[in-house]
């Protein structure tokens, strides 16, 4: 158990529709960041907050938003839902100084 | 922009030792890590190279040379179980002590017996 907590663990949506998914950190932890897996893709860099601050964007569609509450919980909103956004979403933390990111079990979205 | 180079797949036999290198190209980069991902799971942390050389952990060594951009994991003593995805992934310093990890395919190990 990595200490991260993602829900819902799998989801399934029809496409034009709108998914929120959630994260909570390790306890400690103030930065949190967002990939996206599809299969057999690796692990593609979506967004990361620290302290509630966006630090840095990666290859996030614009229909996807993301943000961080001031309790250090994330959220990852999917929105105007395609086929192609079927993936596993992975939230990661970390102390903002060190190289190890603890993962999430990941949330599975498919979308028919 | 980045890019990290590995192989997409290897097979070794039970016992054997294996090696899955790693090539990037990439600005501000800080340091190489590798995660093991089994099917299904998450990826969990393996191992982190910031300076140049071999770190070591039981079974696993991972090796980082700056100047020529590559680094690669070892696995010693190939067991069943080590049967994954591995995943090299560069850290970058993305402003103010943050830093972002960007990671590369994968390599599938298929660990025979």
């Amino acid at each position: 158990d990595s200490g991260v907590t993602q829900t819902p663990k799998h989801l399934i949506t029809a496409t034009g529709q709108r998914v929120t998914l959630r994260c909570s950190p390790r306890s400690g932890d103030l930065s949190v960041y967002w990939y996206q897996q599809s299969l057999d893709q690796g692990l593609q860099f979506l967004i990361q907050y620290y302290n509630g601050e966006e630090r840095a964007k990666g290859n996030i569609l614009e229909r996807f938003s993301a943000q961080q509450f001031p309790d250090l919980h994330s959220e990852l909103n999917l929105s105007s839902l395609e086929l192609g956004d079927s993936a596993l979403y992975f939230c990661a933390s970390s102390e903002h100084a060190s190289g190890e990111l603890f993962f999430g079990e990941g949330s599975r979205l498919t979308v028919l | 922009g980045q890019s990290l180079e590995q192989p997409s797949e290897v097979t070794a036999v039970e016992g054997a030792i294996v090696q899955i290198n790693c090539t990037y190209q990439t600005s501000g980069f800080y340091g190489l890590s590798w995660y093991q991902q089994h099917d299904g799971g998450a990826p969990t942390f393996l191992s982190y190279n910031g300076l140049d050389g071999l770190e070591e952990t039981g079974r696993f060594s991972s090796f980082l040379s700056r100047s020529d951009s590559y680094g690669y994991l070892l696995l010693q003593e190939l067991q069943m179980k080590d049967s994954a995805s591995y995943f090299c992934a560069v850290r970058e310093n993305s402003g103010a002590g943050s830093y972002q990890l960007t990671f590369g395919k994968g390599t599938k190990l298929s660990v025979i017996p």
